[in-house]
């Protein structure tokens, strides 16, 4: 069946490093992937996204990759800051609805 | 330009019960889903509405329904409520039809459910 899963359920990185949260997705079909972050007590807020003929694309700090061979996403962020601190989820659009994974909490100490 | 709104924010109900939530949908926006996000898991999709109708549903059984109004905001409705139906519920809107790639989801924050 469908399923977008993560690696990790927790990552803890320190202020000022890169952090790298990985995503495994199982519908070889899908053609669009969304990284989201949600904060406590907030909805998901749209992070990058990509679609299925680019395996990467930057924003600010971020950066998505997507490797359709093995049906692997991963979100970099650059200098990790406080602010980074949430939940992040990848999701796949599918018709019309996202299927979202478990989602990692990213943690920054400093 | 305003963003999705849900009211209200948190709410308390007993098992049996019937609960209605509202969603105003992002100006621009003609399509309103809803997820449930039970706590430390991903949202889950219910299902969609566009031009007022149902536009794809979720594993979610009947006693999930909702509405669109004409001006896109939209209701989920919950009967016979269940223990297990304690989440975060989640209304995202989007422009359907052509749908845009980029940005084409936005949420609101939430309304918390709990049943007791």
């Amino acid at each position: 069946g469908e399923s977008v899963g993560l690696h990790l359920p927790t990552l803890s990185v320190q202020e000022g490093d890169n952090s790298i949260i990985n995503c495994a997705y199982s519908n070889s079909a899908s053609d669009y992937f969304i990284w989201y972050k949600q904060e406590s007590g907030k909805g998901p807020q749209f992070i990058i996204d990509i679609r299925s003929n680019m395996d990467k694309r930057q924003g600010q700090r971020v950066t998505v990759l997507l490797n359709k061979t093995v049906k692997h996403l991963s979100l970099q962020i650059a200098a990790t800051q406080p602010g980074d601190s949430a939940v992040y989820f990848c999701a796949e659009d599918n018709t019309d609805k996202l299927i979202f994974g478990t989602g990692t909490r990213l943690q920054v100490f400093p | 330009e305003t963003g999705v709104t849900q009211s209200p924010t948190h709410l308390i109900k007993t098992r049996g019960q019937q609960v209605t939530l509202r969603c105003s949908s992002q100006s621009g926006h003609n399509t309103v889903s809803w997820y449930q996000q039970a706590l430390g898991q991903g949202p889950q999709f219910i299902f969609q509405y566009y031009r007022e109708e149902e536009n794809g549903r979720g594993n979610f059984p009947p006693r999930f329904s909702g509405l669109q109004f004409p001006n896109y905001s939209s209701e989920l409705n919950v009967n016979a409520l269940e223990l297990d139906d304690s989440a975060l519920y989640l209304c995202a809107s989007s422009l359907g039809g052509a749908q845009s790639f980029s940005y084409g989801y936005t949420f609101g924050s939430g309304t918390r459910l709990t049943v007791v």
